[in-house]
């Protein structure tokens, strides 16, 4: 696509229940960021895919927290067991593969509550 | 590890003034990149420049220029001739090897009129 896509745009969700995130990176990219920002905070690394090398998980909050991406393409992020703390936007983002220092490309997020 | 601290968490100008936003980092690499990126109210996050550590000259897009020193791991941001739709959250982001990427908390900006 022309973008970064996700969805849902907005989820809210009760506290126990899981969630799945989707992101549909650009065509061709290959490498592939999930980012949580919290209201009014910063940006915090949640975890990296690279074409077919093993993920960088090191963000990842807490063993709730899953993701995996098929085929190299879609990403999905998965939160178990839900809890109140883990409400925020879910940023994912993508980036070509060429050499460091490429530009990333920003999804518009998932907003998650939960209640 | 890589960090990347951004010291101000809200800052204002006035339209049509200059401001500058500070950005320190810490790294044991010697060849990497560093980025500012601003995040209107959309959210959407919208990369605004990017600067090459191997590369003396800062680097310069219209009315956003940064300040590199290398030496002191310092990336600020000026932005010239403030607008109103500057009006946004801007992260500072350190990328190195692979495309690894790690960004600040991020500084607030007002631009009154």
């Amino acid at each position: 696509g022309a973008g970064v896509s996700q969805s849902p745009s907005n989820k809210v969700t009760e506290k126990g229940k899981d969630v799945e995130l989707r992101c549909d990176p650009i065509s061709g990219h290959t490498a592939l960021y999930w980012y949580r920002q919290s209201l009014g905070q910063g940006l915090e690394f949640l975890i990296y895919f690279q074409g077919n090398s093993a993920p960088d998980k090191s963000g990842l909050p807490s063993d709730r927290f899953s993701a995996e991406r098929t085929g190299g393409s879609v990403s999905t992020l998965t939160i178990q067991r839900t809890q109140q703390e883990d409400s925020a936007v879910y940023l994912c983002a993508s980036s070509s593969l060429g050499g460091f220092g490429n530009t990333i490309y920003f999804g518009e997020g998932s907003w998650l509550t939960v209640v | 590890a890589q960090t990347v601290t951004q010291s101000q968490p809200e800052m204002s100008v006035q339209e049509a003034e200059t401001v500058t936003l500070s950005c320190t980092y810490d790294t044991s690499e010697n060849n990497y990149y560093l980025f500012w990126y601003k995040q209107p109210p959309s959210r959407q996050m919208i990369l605004v420049i990017r600067q090459e550590a191997y590369k003396q000259q800062n680097a310069t897009e219209n009315r956003f220029s940064v300040n590199f020193q290398k030496a002191a791991k310092s990336f600020s941001l000026k932005i010239s001739d403030s607008q109103l739709g500057d009006t946004a959250m801007y992260f500072c982001a350190f990328a190195y090897n692979n495309n690894d990427m790690r960004f600040g908390a991020g500084t607030r900006l007002t631009v009154k009129p």
